[in-house]
């Protein structure tokens, strides 16, 4: 199906485990972004990336890396998970400017560590 | 921290009533955006306002934004009980790279 797809949907890890969220978009949007949600702090910005190869950080990096070889791809990967990194994961793209259109988000990946 | 702040938290209405929310935000912006949230599932986009627009219809849905006072409202008229989700505003900067910020968010629940 065409949209945008994030893998796995649960993941329940231990705390210094090294784990990668995926995400696919079958769109060839441009910019690309992940965002975690937690409670009573709405949804910050990890990470996002203009196209491949270019990405930067968001607002809530540490702990956090990400790659984009391919446009299509943007995995995120928690180097050594912390408890404080349990929350719910959104990956989100958006074809051109955000001055002109809104962001396609994917369902989330909610993540646990334990 | 959050650009958008949404008032209120949590709204309780019943089926055929309108609901109001509103969103504050603190910088200049580009444009102001509404999203939907259904429990368990990700953000869906409603509809965009730009800075240089006052009021926006899209179905149900009425966004009104007011620079002076940096605020905007999202109206939804004759509410169902699919209305029932949460609602985030996210603003766009007029600088910087083009990344949204969104609000925390109104929980709304319609009830039949």
């Amino acid at each position: 199906d065409a949209g945008i797809t994030q893998s796995p949907r649960y993941k329940i890890t231990e705390t210094g485990r090294q784990v990668t969220l995926m995400c696919h978009q079958t769109w060839s949007h441009s910019y690309m972004f992940w965002y975690r949600q937690d409670l009573g702090h709405g949804l910050r910005l990890i990470y996002y990336s203009a196209a491949a190869d270019i990405t930067d950080k968001g607002e809530v990096p540490d702990g956090y890396v990400v790659s984009r070889s391919k446009t299509e791809n943007f995995p995120l990967t928690l180097e050594s998970a912390t408890r404080s990194q349990t929350s719910v994961y959104f990956c989100a793209s958006s074809e051109g400017s955000i001055r002109s259109g809104g962001y396609t988000f994917g369902s989330g990946t909610r993540l646990t560590v334990v | 921290s959050q650009q958008g702040e949404e008032d209120p938290q949590a709204l309780s209405i019943q089926e055929g009533e309108n609901a109001t929310m509103n969103c504050s935000y603190k910088t200049s912006i580009n444009n102001l955006q509404w999203y939907r949230q259904n429990s368990g599932r990700g953000l869906v986009h409603l509809i965009l306002i730009r800075s240089n627009e006052r009021e926006k219809h899209s179905g149900r849905l009425r966004v009104t934004l007011d620079t002076s006072k940096k605020s905007s409202s999202l109206l939804i008229t004759a509410s169902r009980a699919a209305d029932t989700a949460s609602y985030f505003c996210a603003t766009a900067m007029n600088t910087g790279f083009q990344k949204l910020v969104f609000g925390t968010g109104t929980r709304l629940l319609v009830s039949p």
